[in-house]
């Protein structure tokens, strides 16, 4: 079982366009954060969204994060090449503050110039 | 600082043949964290440390082995390399405070291949 479901799987997209990717998933989380992992190189922290209806801006990247702290997703304003990576949201397992992280399958971008 | 870092970058093993993955941190992180990636998915917990001589198992722990000598140090261990286990794997740490939300920071991997 998936715990968070994130779509679409992989997006192409051309310069310029804009994009949404989701995470959804049945459970209630205390926060959510969303990571972007460069080909090659380990996970990076783009941001943590903890209040329902959250919005947080980075740039040209928009995070939601749910009413009902369900889902999120991530919106990219005129995609750049530099954008193209795989995007992971995750959250934080709430037992035993253990800090262990539940990961979704990850949205692959590729921004074409 | 240097983050997390790991060796070897790359590794081939035969099959049965053992190997120990380093991961060092110098941020002083009390928690750290072993993960494995498969093409185009997103990552999945092998083992675990809430200090110097405390481990636990995450999802996927079956043929491996972690210990934790040092707050610094955090070495996975491949006993009795399988095909299966032909993965990207990384380190991670973080500062664990109890608050809603940790940081976790992740090292640059090692890209191993069991043939």
């Amino acid at each position: 079982t998936q715990l968070l479901e994130q779509s679409p799987q992989f997006l192409s997209i051309q310069e310029g366009e804009n994009l949404t990717v989701y995470c959804n998933s049945s459970s209630v989380f205390s926060s959510l954060q969303w990571y972007r992992q460069e080909p090659g190189e380990g996970p990076v922290l783009l941001v943590t969204v903890v209040t329902g209806g959250e919005v947080k801006k980075l740039k040209r990247l928009t995070f939601q994060f749910g009413d009902a702290r369900k889902d999120s997703s991530l919106h990219i304003t005129a995609a750049q090449p530099g954008d193209t990576g795989l995007y992971l949201c995750a959250f934080e397992e709430g037992s035993g503050n253990t800090g262990k992280l539940i990961f979704g399958q990850g949205t692959t971008l590729q921004v074409k110039p | 600082n240097a983050g997390v870092t790991q060796t070897p970058k790359f590794r081939i093993l035969k099959i049965g043949q053992s190997m120990t993955l380093q991961c060092t941190q110098d941020m002083n992180h009390n928690y750290m964290y072993w993960y494995r990636q498969d093409p185009g998915m997103g990552l999945k917990l092998i083992y675990y440390s809430v200090g110097a001589g405390i481990t636990d198992k995450g999802e996927v722990p079956n043929g491996y082995n972690v210990s934790r000598s040092t707050t610094e140090d955090f070495p996975l261990r491949l006993e009795l390399a399988a095909p299966s286990q032909t993965s990207v794997y990384f380190c991670a740490s973080t500062h664990f405070w109890g608050g809603p939300s940790h940081e976790q920071y992740f090292g640059p991997g090692t890209r191993l291949t069991v043939t």
